[in-house]
């Protein structure tokens, strides 16, 4: 299995909703992160996550909460979103956190707050 | 304060040319250098990666060059096809968080 898994691919959620995104791997990668990508602009670092542990928080607002469960699974927990955070989220992991390894991207959850 | 700097949003080519994409960085000394290609709506995906000591990198079509005195890299795509249409980021990093550039949004004509 060489892919990141997203799910869901699209997310609609008000601005008082509780909601998670989910993220899977299972190439035994040891490091995931989360970025966040508005239209016509690059990927921004949200949070890496290395052997499970939170290494890197990019000063991201409280409503986003990461979470690492295992060495598979990433979560990004949402509540009280703004319309502004609408965007594509993206989950990747790599072999480890030296940027030695290219990242293996997976394919978003398209969020839209309304 | 540190930028990456892509200096083409777009970049128009007829088929079979060689297309030659620019990263440029300021305030960072990376060891390494990343290459990826995004489509519309999908996830960057991982072309290549170039150390610091080494000049260039090839493979198959695509070839890589890291000038780190210049702090630039140089992403060459040989006989393009319209296939390789796609935006293209370069991506550093400094401590081990990885920062992308704006991208590139590449067009090959038929």
């Amino acid at each position: 299995d060489t892919e990141v898994t997203q799910t869901p691919k699209h997310l609609v959620m008000g601005m008082t909703n509780k909601k998670s995104l989910k993220c899977e791997q299972h190439m035994g990668h040891r490091a995931m992160y989360w970025y966040k990508q508005k239209a016509k602009k690059p990927p921004e670092l949200m949070f890496v996550y290395s052997y499970e542990k939170l290494s890197i928080n990019e000063s991201v607002p409280s409503r986003f909460s990461p979470e690492c469960p295992n060495s598979s699974l990433l979560n990004l927990h949402l509540h009280a979103l703004q319309p502004e955070d609408s965007a594509l989220y993206l989950c990747a992991s790599s072999q480890d956190w030296t940027a030695n390894y290219g990242y293996t991207f997976g394919s978003g959850t398209r969020l839209t707050v309304v | 304060s540190q930028k990456i700097e892509q200096n083409s949003e777009a970049l128009n080519i007829q088929e079979g040319k060689t297309a030659t994409l620019t990263c440029n960085y300021t305030n960072y000394s990376p060891a390494y250098l990343q290459w990826y290609r995004q489509d519309p709506g999908r996830g960057p995906v991982f072309l290549l990666l170039i150390r610091e000591n080494e000049k260039e990198k090839r493979k198959e079509r695509l070839k890589v060059t890291f000038d780190t005195t210049l702090k630039q890299s140089l992403f060459h795509i040989t006989a393009s096809q319209p296939a390789d249409s796609a935006t293209y980021l370069c991506a550093l990093a400094d401590n081990n968080d990885m920062r992308f550039g704006a991208g590139t949004r590449l067009t090959v004509k038929p």
